[in-house]
């Protein structure tokens, strides 16, 4: 196990509504992104935060936004929700970047079903 | 903008076969890569990485893989299947360390092992 948990494991939500979801690091990491994955395909990046500010964003709209708190746990919020949205979000934990920095350490996922 | 591509979107082999997953990465700098397995309805889990201190990369799991910068290529290879190796491997680049976000995944490929 990596260290790095997130809740819900599963939700249901319909269109239009918000969302949240939550991740916890792994200890000591205070960088974490977060990953959307669709069924059948790879992850893709959403964002990153470091030290509480978005370090890094990937091709999502502002209704995806998150945050980080002092204690490294982090949110990823989702509004007006989309059937597309459907999706495994993950989260990622890891020490921020230098030459020797480690690797990403994945969460199991929070699995959101819009109807 | 980096690319990943694996090749096979699924592999089947016999227990105790040859596993040789693709993957071809597309950047004018040579990125960090990396292999990670996920079993289903679970997170991702780190097989191995490419960080330039060796061409040839050994993971957990029996697993390996070598860095060619020729052929672009990264792929995983194992000696002998087991049936435990099932599940779904994404082959994934990143810059500087792989922690400074946004890795790049692959679509992935579901590997079958047959008894």
């Amino acid at each position: 196990e990596t260290g790095v948990t997130q809740s819900p494991t599963h939700l249901i939500k319909t269109r239009g509504q918000q969302v949240t979801l939550r991740c916890s690091s792994q200890s000591g990491h205070n960088t974490v992104s977060w990953y959307q994955q669709a069924l059948g395909q790879g992850p893709q990046f959403i964002f990153q935060y470091y030290r509480e500010e978005e370090n890094g964003r990937g091709n999502f709209p502002p209704r995806f936004s998150g945050l980080q708190f002092p204690n490294y746990s982090s949110e990823l919020n989702v509004n007006a929700l989309e059937l597309d949205d459907s999706a495994l979000y993950l989260c990622a934990s890891s020490l921020p970047a230098s030459e020797y920095t480690d690797t990403q350490y994945f969460g199991p996922g929070t699995r959101l079903t819009v109807l | 903008a980096q690319s990943v591509t694996q090749l096979g979107s699924h592999v089947s082999v016999s227990e105790g076969a040859l596993v040789l997953l693709r993957c071809n990465y597309s950047s004018s700098v040579p990125p960090y890569l990396f292999w990670y397995v996920q079993y289903p309805n679970q997170g991702l889990q780190l097989l191995l990485k490419y960080t330039s201190a060796a061409t040839l990369v050994k993971g957990i799991n029996g697993f390996e893989a070598e860095f060619k910068k020729s052929e672009t290529s990264f792929h995983l290879t194992k000696p002998s299947a087991h049936m435990s190796d099932a599940a779904e491997y994404f082959c994934a680049a990143g810059d500087y360390g792989g922690s400074q976000g946004n890795l790049i995944f692959g679509k992935g490929t579901k590997l079958s092992v047959k008894p």
